[in-house]
């Protein structure tokens, strides 16, 4: 049973534009939602959260959209870069419940020249 | 601040081998991680401490056992490793304080079962 789900497992976007990158969830619970960038060979590295008491969260050209009634979020990035290119995950957690943190399986963004 | 530091980076077994890695943190964060990544499967959670002396099982924990040695330090153990158990191995840290980027990973350990 997948908690966090990534639907579209590879973006092609070009440069310039914007990239929007989707993430549904299952368990209510959750009330802390979480993108992270993943390069080759490297680990996770945080990129933006969200709280469940908010339905929007911008840091500079990355914004996290959380619609809690349809068990949605998305990251949006305006302008798409080349260095965008990587894997995102989407993560959740609660912090009320216990410490566990669910990632989905990860969209691979392309940044096309 | 070198963060979450793992070892080792490369490791191959021959299947029925034990073998333990590593993690360390160095930020006092109370909880710990380890996930597998493998293709097409993106990251699950393994086991999990959320603080020193606990751990719990994650989303797949068979053949896998964990030891939270003190806060800093969280070891993931195979007893008897299985070509299934190839994959990369991340180990992660992190504190529930509002605002600040809950989970820090290390760069990964590289484990081929053969």
């Amino acid at each position: 049973d997948q908690q966090v789900k990534q639907n579209s497992p590879s973006l092609s976007v070009q440069e310039g534009r914007i990239s929007i990158l989707n993430c549904d969830y299952t368990n209510s619970m959750f009330d802390y939602f979480l993108w992270y960038k993943k390069y080759p060979a490297e680990g996770p590295t945080f990129l933006i959260s969200i709280s469940s008491i908010k339905d929007k969260n911008e840091d500079g050209r990355f914004t996290v959209f959380l619609n809690k009634s349809a068990k949605h979020l998305s990251l949006h990035i305006v302008p798409s870069q080349p260095g965008d290119s990587a894997v995102y995950f989407c993560a959740a957690t609660s912090y009320r419940g216990d410490d566990k943190i669910i990632f989905g399986k990860g969209t691979r963004l392309h940044i096309l020249p | 601040n070198a963060g979450v530091t793992q070892t080792p980076k490369f490791q191959v077994l021959k299947t029925g081998q034990s073998m333990t890695l590593q993690c360390a943190q160095d930020m006092n964060h109370n909880s710990m991680y380890w996930y597998r990544q493998d293709p097409g499967m993106g990251l699950r959670l393994i086991y999990y401490s959320a603080s020193e002396g606990t751990t719990d099982k994650g989303e797949v924990p068979n053949g896998y056992n964990v030891s939270r040695l003190n806060k800093r330090e969280f070891s993931l153990r195979l007893e008897s490793a299985a070509p299934s158990q190839t994959s990369v191995y991340f180990c992660a840290s992190s504190e529930k304080i509002q605002g600040a980027p809950p989970t820090h990973f290390g760069d990964g350990t590289r484990l081929s079962i053969l």
